[in-house]
């Protein structure tokens, strides 16, 4: 069983709403990811928070925004999206200290945008 | 410009067989990591197995090994004694920077035959 955890699996929305995608890990990492994957191709990297420093991967449009309230949690704010936003989207945790860099996944969150 | 390829779009393999998938990289620094993830239909990415790339050693998981060529800049992966349930799109991936981002080879289905 993965230890971080995603909400919700699955959801759908209009183009004119506003949601949250919810990402917690327990592990006490230090770094956490959001990586977006369409079918049959590899993730993309969109946001990694690190040490309370955000790095941010300048293709990803701005309606899409992340949060990181603490360092065990970790949102992605949702506005005005677009079909082509449909997709899957992982969360992903690491520890960042002692040489580990190792990343774990959630089980992700289905995103379908009508 | 640092890549990860994979170049098989597909393997298949019949149970109990084994299994060797391809993964190059290009990078320019010296002090990186390698991954191999699997992701089945549920589309759960799980890691299968790590490298340090200052470790000369093979890593092995189980029926899961690598061996990992520095020079060549080669990173495959042997899957041993072939079950069902190895049958997903497997990843090779690489952490070359600071922050941790993990990038992606465009992956390898793995097909297990009967």
């Amino acid at each position: 069983d993965t230890e971080v955890t995603q909400t919700p699996k699955h959801l759908v929305m209009g183009m004119t709403n506003k949601k949250s995608l919810k990402c917690e890990q327990h592990m006490g990492h230090r770094a956490m990811y959001w990586y977006k994957q369409k079918a049959k191709k590899p993730p993309e990297l969109m946001f990694v928070y690190s040490y309370e420093k955000l790095s941010i991967n300048e293709s990803v449009p701005s309606r899409f925004s992340p949060e990181c309230p603490n360092s065990s949690l970790l949102n992605l704010h949702l506005h005005a999206l677009q079909p082509e936003d449909s997709a899957l989207y992982l969360c992903a945790s690491s520890q960042r200290t002692g040489g580990e860099n190792t990343i774990y996944f959630g089980e992700g969150s289905w995103l379908t945008v009508v | 410009a640092q890549t990860v390829t994979q170049s098989q779009p597909e393997m298949s393999v019949q149970e109990a067989e084994t299994v060797t998938l391809s993964c190059t990289y290009d990078t320019s620094e010296s002090d990186y990591y390698l991954f191999w993830y699997k992701q089945p239909p549920s589309r759960q990415m799980i890691l299968v197995i790590r490298q340090e790339a200052y470790k000369q050693q093979n890593a092995t998981e189980n029926r899961f090994s690598v061996n990992f060529q520095k020079a060549a800049k080669s990173f495959s992966l042997k899957i041993s004694d072939s079950q069902l349930g190895d049958a997903a799109m497997y990843f090779c991936a690489s952490i070359f920077d600071s922050w941790g981002k993990l990038q992606f080879g465009a992956g390898t289905q793995v097909v297990v035959t009967p």
